[in-house]
């Protein structure tokens, strides 16, 4: 079946903007896990979601990054208030359930704030 | 000391050669473990997972195991050009979180 799908692909947008960025998981798996990957380092945890409710959070840098799935499948990170900091490869990742957490990444969303 | 640590990199080694990749992790608690290959402007990919000590195998990787010294390791035998990519360790914690090392960057050469 067709693996995680992640849009955009890019994103390039200036310092201050709003930015929304979309995952879909695999079909059937109730996990799904939001990262952030910035150049020569491993992916750094940001959310992880079981069905609709966010399981755990404490990844999020600050309180201008949020996420949501409201219907347990598609899930779509914010950040508000963009800074060049925020520039990196934006990973989603599902796993069949939590006990599994044998996770498969989608192909990421590489954001670049100006 | 970091959660999960990897050696450093970048590896170099001929092809057919093994290559070995290192994976230590300070959650005694941890009790398992992933390797995933990520190749460069791609996302990473699962190449194997292991959860008890020992070695797994899976063709021409071999996933081993030590709970005991925190250390968990990746062998690639045979080493091909095609294997040349970041290998990330990622170990799930006794709190229920998978994190990921650094990285090594292994380059096979022809």
């Amino acid at each position: 079946g067709a693996g995680v799908s992640q849009t955009p692909s890019n994103k390039v947008t200036e310092k201050g903007k709003y930015v929304e960025l979309r995952c879909d998981p695999i079909s059937g798996h109730t996990a799904l896990y939001w990262y952030r990957q910035s150049l020569g380092q491993g992916p750094e945890f940001l959310i992880y979601f079981q069905g609709t409710g966010a399981a755990d959070d404490s990844g999020l840098p600050n309180d201008r990054f949020f996420a949501v799935r409201p219907e347990g499948s598609v899930s779509t990170l914010k950040i508000q208030r963009t800074e060049r900091g925020d520039s990196a490869v934006y990973l989603c990742a599902s796993s069949l359930d939590r006990g599994y957490n044998e996770q498969f990444f989608g192909p990421g969303t590489r954001l670049t704030v100006l | 000391q970091k959660e999960v640590e990897q050696n450093s990199g970048p590896l170099s080694v001929p092809e057919g050669a093994i290559a070995s990749l290192n994976c230590t992790y300070s959650d005694r608690g941890s009790q398992s473990f992933f390797w995933y290959r990520q190749y460069s402007g791609k996302s990473p990919e699962l190449i194997m997972s292991i959860y008890s000590n020992g070695d797994k195998e899976d063709g021409r990787f071999t996933a081993q195991l030590n709970k005991a010294s925190q250390y968990v390791s990746l062998l690639i035998r045979d080493s091909q050009p095609s294997d040349s990519a970041t290998y990330l360790c990622a170990v799930k914690t006794s709190y229920d979180k998978v994190i990921f090392g650094p990285g090594t960057s292994l380059s096979v050469i022809p």
